[in-house]
């Protein structure tokens, strides 16, 4: 059972335009969800987080949303630029036992047309 | 980049031999992970390390081993190798539980090919 999702396994938008990544979770007890990006052939790297008790966090071009009612939340772009191009992974972690681990979604390949 | 170097960076094995993955990490961070990567699958928990000599379980470790004898160094071990341990695994490194605000730093990545 996928405790996150991310229901889109690719996505392409012309570069200047606005990218939004998608992910859904089912454990109510995750409560810090982080999202990083995936160049081919290296390892992930941290791109925003968010804490539950927000539901929105801001990093220069990268807003991170969260609806907790919905269990959901999006990565938003702006702009977005061909340097974009990679697979973004949205992850997840509960407290207690679930503090040391994080839980990832499949990821969305994100595609950004010059 | 955090400092965390994996070792082998690829390796071909033979089904049935066993196989050593090496973290080293130059952060001194307390925690350490073991993921895998699948297509279809994200990233995935094998085997996570809370200090020198303590290490736990993840959501799929059967097949596989752990040992952290010292800060910088996290071993995972596949101690006879089958074709479906055939992945990308990656070591990750955090300086407190991920849930304490807080991210991981994941290495390069070994890729691993079991024929």
């Amino acid at each position: 059972d996928q405790q996150v999702k991310q229901n889109s396994p690719s996505l392409s938008v012309q570069e200047g335009r606005i990218s939004i990544l998608n992910c859904d979770y089912t454990n109510s007890m995750f409560d810090y969800f982080l999202w990083y990006k995936k160049y081919p052939a290296e390892g992930p790297t941290f791109l925003i987080s968010i804490s539950s008790i927000k539901d929105k966090n801001e990093d220069g071009r990268f807003t991170v949303f969260l609806n907790k009612s919905a269990k959901h939340l999006s990565l938003h772009i702006v702009p977005s630029q061909p340097g974009d191009s990679a697979v973004y992974f949205c992850a997840a972690s509960a407290p207690g036992a679930g503090s040391y681990q994080l839980t990832f979604g499949k990821g969305t390949k994100l595609s950004v047309i010059p | 980049d955090a400092g965390i170097t994996q070792s082998p960076r690829h390796k071909v094995t033979e089904t049935g031999t066993p196989v050593t993955l090496r973290c080293h990490q130059t952060e001194n961070h307390r925690y350490m992970y073991w993921y895998r990567q699948d297509p279809g699958h994200g990233l995935r928990l094998i085997h996570y390390s809370y200090g020198v000599k303590d290490t736990d379980k993840g959501e799929v470790s059967d097949g596989y081993s752990v040992s952290r004898s010292k800060t910088e160094d996290f071993l995972l071990t596949l101690e006879s190798a089958t074709s479906s341990q055939t992945s990308v695994y990656f070591c990750a490194i955090s300086p407190d539980r991920v849930n304490r605000n807080t991210e991981a730093f994941f290495g390069q990545g070994t890729r691993l090919t079991v024929v």
